[in-house]
């Protein structure tokens, strides 16, 4: 299955540690999205990457987080520093050219302690 | 700003009965409505999106959802449930004009099938 793939499911992380969450999109796709889900709400839109290149940021929090998605390998969401309010799910989706529908990953459960 | 209230996190039907799963939204410029699934253990899927044109849109599986401005609402309906159709439903919208990426998301709505 050539779907999206996001590695570790399930992270735990105490205060103060980095998270490091990996996505490879599916086969063929150029264009990598993180979203997070807190807690009680949706899915909101983080962060959309091409390779090498960062297009739109505007959902990122302003510090303490960062993607990338080199030329070769897996994109990244890092987290430096994680706090409680970290706690949530991150979903990675990919698309083969830009506004194409999105195909999503099972995401991420991080859990700050 | 946008935003999305689906109403009910938890929708029982009987198999062969009708799904409605409501969703309302909220946005600052002329929306791109989607409707997701996500079945258990996998990443969602879209079922269906609105962006111009006939307000009904026909999605996979025997979805379908219709837009309605005036009530702004995009509610997801299937004349006969399947057992297949347990899932979870998200309804979203665009942040942005004729943006398929920039989503809002809601809750979610949680679908059981019963026998």
């Amino acid at each position: 299955n050539a779907g999206v793939m996001q590695n570790p499911r399930h992270l735990v992380r105490r205060r103060g540690q980095e998270a490091r969450l990996r996505c490879s999109p599916m086969k063929g796709h150029s264009h990598v999205y993180w979203y997070r889900q807190l807690p009680e709400e949706g899915l909101k839109f983080m962060v959309y990457l091409q390779k090498e290149n960062i297009i739109d940021e505007s959902g990122m929090p302003k510090e303490r987080f960062s993607a990338e998605f080199p030329k070769e390998g897996p994109s990244i969401l890092r987290i430096q520093q994680v706090v409680r309010g970290d706690s949530a799910a991150y979903f990675c989706a990919s698309s083969g050219q830009y506004n194409s529908p999105l195909h999503f990953g099972n995401g991420t459960r991080l859990t700050v302690t | 700003a946008q935003s999305v209230t689906q109403l009910g996190s938890h929708v029982s039907v009987s198999e062969g009965a009708l799904v409605l799963l409501r969703c309302n939204y909220s946005s600052s410029v002329p929306p791109y409505l989607f409707w997701y699934v996500q079945y258990p253990n996998q990443g969602l899927q879209l079922l269906l999106k609105y962006t111009t044109g006939a307000t009904l849109v026909k999605g996979i599986n025997g979805f379908e959802a219709e837009f309605k401005k005036s009530e702004t609402s995009f509610h997801l309906t299937k004349p006969s449930a399947h057992m297949s159709d347990a899932a979870e439903y998200f309804c979203a919208v665009s942040g942005e004009r004729g943006s398929n990426y920039k989503l809002t998301f809601g809750k979610g709505t949680l679908l059981t099938v019963n026998p």
